[in-house]
C-alpha cells in the first residue's frame, strides 16, 4: 500500500518568510495528490489537487502555490507567510479512488 | 456548489452502537470516504463506498444511498479509544475530494 512522507512535523516561521513543504509518495504510480489545511478544531479545507505532473488545480485564492515536479512529489510554497497561514497542513494521495491516504501532517505556526 | 453535512458532536456509551450520518449535495460523485481523526493527528482511512449498500469491516460499517445523497458510519461495541472526530468526504468531478466539517464523538464509560 501507499506511504506518504511529509516533513517537517512542526514548523515555526516568522511573518513574511517563505515556505516550502514537501510531500512524497511511495508504493504507487500516477497518484492524485492533494494539499489540505486544517485550522484548530475545524474541518479540512482543500487547497490544491493534482491529477498528473505539472497539473495543479487551485481551490482557494491565497498567497500559497503548489507544484508537482515529479509523479510522486507535491510541493506547497509561499513567498511571504501571513499569520492566517497557520494551521495543520496535510498531504493526501489516491491512486485507484478506492482509498485515499494521508501523510502525518505539518503543524505550521506563523509568528 | 458542494455541500456535505454531518452532526457537529455526538455522545455514546462504551459498549453501545452509534450511527454517524452524512448527507451530501455535490456536482458529480465518484465515491464517499470515512476517516477517523484523533486530536492532533492526521486522519486515518476507514472506508470507501461507491455503490449503494453496506460495507462491513470489523466493528465499523458504512452505508451509502446515492439516490438520497446519504451515508452513515456505524460503530459497534464502542471502546474508549473510539473517541475521535469522524470525517465524511466525497470525491466529486475531476477527482477532487471535499470534506464535511467532521463529527466529534465522545464515548462515556
Amino acid at each position: 500500500s501507499q506511504t506518504i512522507h511529509q516533513w517537517p512535523a512542526t514548523l515555526v516561521q516568522p511573518v513574511g518568510s517563505p515556505l516550502s513543504l514537501e510531500c512524497t509518495v511511495e508504493g504507487t504510480s500516477n497518484p492524485n495528490l492533494y494539499w489540505y489545511r486544517q485550522a484548530a478544531g475545524r474541518g479540512l479545507q482543500l487547497l490544491f489537487y493534482s491529477v498528473g505532473i505539472g497539473q495543479i488545480s487551485s481551490e482557494v485564492p491565497q498567497n500559497l502555490s503548489a507544484s508537482r515536479p515529479q509523479d510522486r512529489q507535491f510541493i506547497l510554497s509561499s513567498k511571504k507567510l501571513l499569520l492566517s497561514d497557520s494551521g495543520f497542513y496535510l498531504c493526501a494521495s489516491t491512486s485507484d479512488r478506492a482509498e485515499a491516504f494521508f501523510g502525518q501532517g505539518t503543524r505550521l505556526t506563523v509568528v | 456548489g458542494q455541500n456535505i453535512d454531518q452532526p457537529t458532536e455526538m455522545t455514546a456509551t462504551e459498549g453501545a452502537i452509534v450511527q454517524i450520518n452524512c448527507t451530501y449535495q455535490t456536482s458529480g460523485f465518484n465515491g464517499l470516504f470515512w476517516y477517523q481523526q484523533h486530536a492532533g493527528e492526521a486522519p486515518t482511512f476507514l472506508s470507501y463506498n461507491v455503490l449503494d449498500g453496506l460495507e462491513e469491516k470489523g466493528r465499523f460499517s458504512s452505508f451509502l444511498s446515492r439516490s438520497k445523497g446519504y451515508s452513515y458510519l456505524l460503530l459497534k461495541e464502542l471502546q474508549m479509544k473510539d473517541s475521535a472526530s469522524y470525517l465524511c468526504a466525497v470525491m466529486v468531478r475531476s477527482d477532487k475530494i471535499i470534506f464535511g466539517k467532521g463529527t466529534r464523538l465522545h464515548i462515556l464509560p
